[in-house]
């Protein structure tokens, strides 16, 4: 099956600090890809839809000068969450789609803000 | 707007037992993808079955079967044979038609396999 590699499954950083998190789509070509934030015991909440070349489209409520999608190729997205603070820690999951309309998912990345 | 509910926050089953968890949703589209999702412990999501709204025969992946009834816009999962390895969250999902579409997840349902 396709496989997604998400890095790093865990980070730790200070209040203020800027964290990337790279979503890699390793045997496909992913046009589309979607970036998740799950809380604790709830449901995955979309943040932003990111298609390769052009501009991500946010959600509602989802700031993007806080978080700043880049899609720059066909196997690459990264989520940086600009200047964390503690609100921000969670869990972020991204996906990618291949051409079956299936999302693939990373693993996940737990971002701690102390 | 599309919406996902799963009725059911948390269930149990005895292990090679057979359990359905539910999912209902809504919507006007007439075509559409719809999903079950599970996240076990580590966190990963995994795709356990996929069924096309066009299509009337119901979706089956090995223990994992599914009960499609578009009228109703019922989606459940039934698990044959449970297993202590499919102790996990599960999430329906819907998904419009077209290419690159987003999902609309479900609340959850919390599955314990009980030894």
């Amino acid at each position: 099956g396709a496989v997604v590699s998400q890095h790093p499954s865990w980070v730790i950083c200070k209040s203020g600090t800027s964290v990337k998190i790279e979503c890699r789509s390793l045997d496909f070509q992913a046009t589309t890809m979607f970036w998740y934030r799950q809380f604790p015991k709830q449901s995955l909440m979309l943040m932003a839809t990111s298609n390769e070349g052009s501009k991500a489209t946010y959600e509602q409520g989802v700031e993007k000068d806080k978080f700043l999608i880049n899609h720059a190729s066909l196997t690459l997205s990264t989520l940086t969450v600009t200047s964390a603070h503690p609100e921000d820690s969670s869990f972020y999951i991204c996906s990618a789609t291949g051409g079956k309309n299936i999302q693939y998912f990373g693993a996940g990345t737990r971002l701690s803000v102390l | 707007a599309q919406t996902v509910t799963q009725s059911q926050p948390e269930m149990s089953v005895q292990e090679a037992e057979t359990v359905t968890l539910s999912c209902t949703y809504d919507t006007s589209e007439n075509n559409y993808y719809l999903f079950w999702y599970k996240q076990p412990p580590s966190r990963q999501m995994i795709l356990v079955i996929r069924q096309e709204a066009y299509k009337q025969q119901n979706a089956t992946e090995n223990r994992f079967s599914v009960n499609f009834q578009k009228a109703a816009k019922s989606f459940s999962l039934k698990i044959s044979d449970s297993q202590l390895g499919d102790t996990a969250m599960y999430f329906c999902a819907f998904m419009k038609f077209n290419y690159g579409q987003n999902f609309v997840f479900g609340p959850g349902t919390r599955l314990s396999v009980l030894p």
